[in-house]
């Protein structure tokens, strides 16, 4: 079955860019979206087919996908950016998620 | 308002069941696929099942398949997760999802959730 591999957490100071990765074989042949969960809430979509933003989503929030890693990048950091991230892909009909990776504004 | 509302959840014993619903308002049911995913305490999102518009297109992750059924009815705006013979490993919050296909199949629309306890 199909793997999405996420580093458990990432930090940075208010201001910096935040990098988060997922990496899966050939992930570039596959549509990526990304998930803002925040403490106690439900997940919010935040970029979907790798890089196309939902209304209401910051511009600081881009994304890319290249070769085995898919990146969602978060500009100027906040601290509401602080979160839990996860991408997802379709495969061989599931829908697989990413561990997620935890965000930690400070 | 468009939202989708999960309800049904509560403490069950293994082996047992559970039914799960999720209620659609603001938007055209009928044209959208839904999808149920899980996550037990402090661990990640888990996808569980999908259905399609008409139902045409059921799908379930492995580690529920032959054990929860999913269905929906459209005159009524709900879809229903039948979980049977359930786990330990089942317990969580529950999250409903639309699925925008304009976007990719993302899913633009969750619910906040229904929290299943499997335990004796």
């Amino acid at each position: 079955s199909y793997e999405l591999t996420q580093s458990l957490s990432v930090s940075v100071t208010p201001g910096q860019t935040a990098t988060i990765t997922c990496g899966g074989n050939n992930i570039d042949g596959k549509n990526v979206h990304w998930y803002q969960q925040r403490p106690g809430q439900a997940p919010v979509l935040v970029m979907y087919k790798d890089n196309k933003r939902p209304s209401g989503i910051p511009e600081r929030f881009s994304g890319s996908n290249s070769g085995n890693t898919a990146t969602l990048t978060i500009s100027r950091a906040q601290a509401a950016d602080e979160a839990d991230y996860f991408c997802q892909v379709w495969d061989s009909s599931h829908w697989v998620f990413g561990g997620g990776t935890r965000l930690t504004v400070l | 308002e468009v939202q989708l509302v999960e309800s049904g959840g509560g403490l069950v014993k293994p082996g047992g069941s559970l039914r799960l619903s999720c209620t659609a308002s603001g938007f055209t049911f009928t044209r959208h696929t839904i999808n149920w995913v899980r996550q037990a305490p402090g661990t990640g999102l888990e996808w569980v099942s999908s259905i399609s518009s008409s139902s045409s297109y059921i799908f379930y992750a492995d580690s529920v398949k032959g054990r929860f059924t999913v269905s929906r009815d459209n005159a009524k705006n709900s879809v229903i997760l039948q979980m049977s013979t359930v786990r330990a490993e089942d317990s969580g919050v529950y999250y409903c999802a639309r699925v925008n296909s304009a976007w990719y199949d993302a899913f633009d629309i969750w619910g906040q959730g229904t929290v299943v306890t499997v335990s004796s």
